[in-house]
């Protein structure tokens, strides 16, 4: 069976502080997606990034980074030098299905940095 | 809009009532997903569509859920019978697809939260 799991309920930092949100994926395919999605206050979910599961390359992306584990079957994400609009909700998915964007998310981390 | 359009975007409804919930998506996406949102859970998919047929509904909890789309556009879920559990907030999303590949980049609404008294 395919799960997401993000211990992390809450995070709080300081801004410009680095941070770390830890994920956790479990499936039983060789072949699969990992995403991140970021839900503001807004409610809206936005789009970050999708990794294949042939593809262990990290990626940077600004201030993001991913790093993806296939040992530990982990794809953590970090923000550096945070800001106050990086306060949101965070979510990691995992697809398995090539044909659709059927994700299975992670509980989410509530990410919030103070000034 | 450009976006993904849902409505209302607040709704508070007695329990045993019918609901019906809209979802408008991005014109010229092909696939609408339905997930919902509850207090300290996760998304939880609950229907997809690919044009107007339904090929995976298997998230939807009960057979008081069910959904629609028409026109290859825009999609209802309907709750009937309403229960305090259904509580939650409903999210839509779309996203271009074809045969044999994902983008994995879906497109959400802002969403429609619920409230059964």
């Amino acid at each position: 069976a395919q799960k997401v799991t993000q211990a992390q309920t809450e995070i709080s930092v300081v801004e410009k502080e680095d941070v770390t949100l830890d994920c956790v994926y479990e499936t039983r395919d060789t072949t699969y997606y990992l995403f991140w999605y970021k839900q503001p206050p807004s409610g809206e979910l936005v789009f970050l990034i999708r990794r294949n599961s042939f593809d262990e390359q990290n990626e940077i992306s600004g201030r993001y980074s991913w790093n993806f584990q296939k040992s530990t079957s982990s794809f953590n994400f970090t923000i550096t030098a945070s800001q106050v609009v990086d306060s949101a909700v965070y979510f990691c998915a995992l697809s398995e299905d090539s044909n659709t964007d059927k994700l299975i998310f992670g509980t989410g981390t509530r990410l919030q940095v103070f000034p | 809009g450009a976006g993904v359009s849902q409505s209302p975007s607040n709704k508070v409804t007695e329990k045993g009532k019918d609901v019906e919930l809209r979802c408008d998506p991005i014109s010229g996406h092909t696939a609408l997903y339905w997930y919902r949102q509850s207090l300290g859970q996760g998304l939880e998919f609950l229907i997809y569509f690919q044009g107007n047929s339904a090929p995976d509904k298997s998230g939807l909890p009960s057979d008081r859920f069910s959904a629609e789309r028409t026109g290859g556009s825009v999609s209802t879920l309907t709750i009937q019978r309403t229960q305090q559990e259904d509580s939650a907030v409903y999210l839509c999303a779309s996203s271009l697809a074809w045969g044999g590949g994902n983008t994995g980049e879906l497109f959400f609404g802002e969403g429609s939260r619920l409230t059964v008294l």
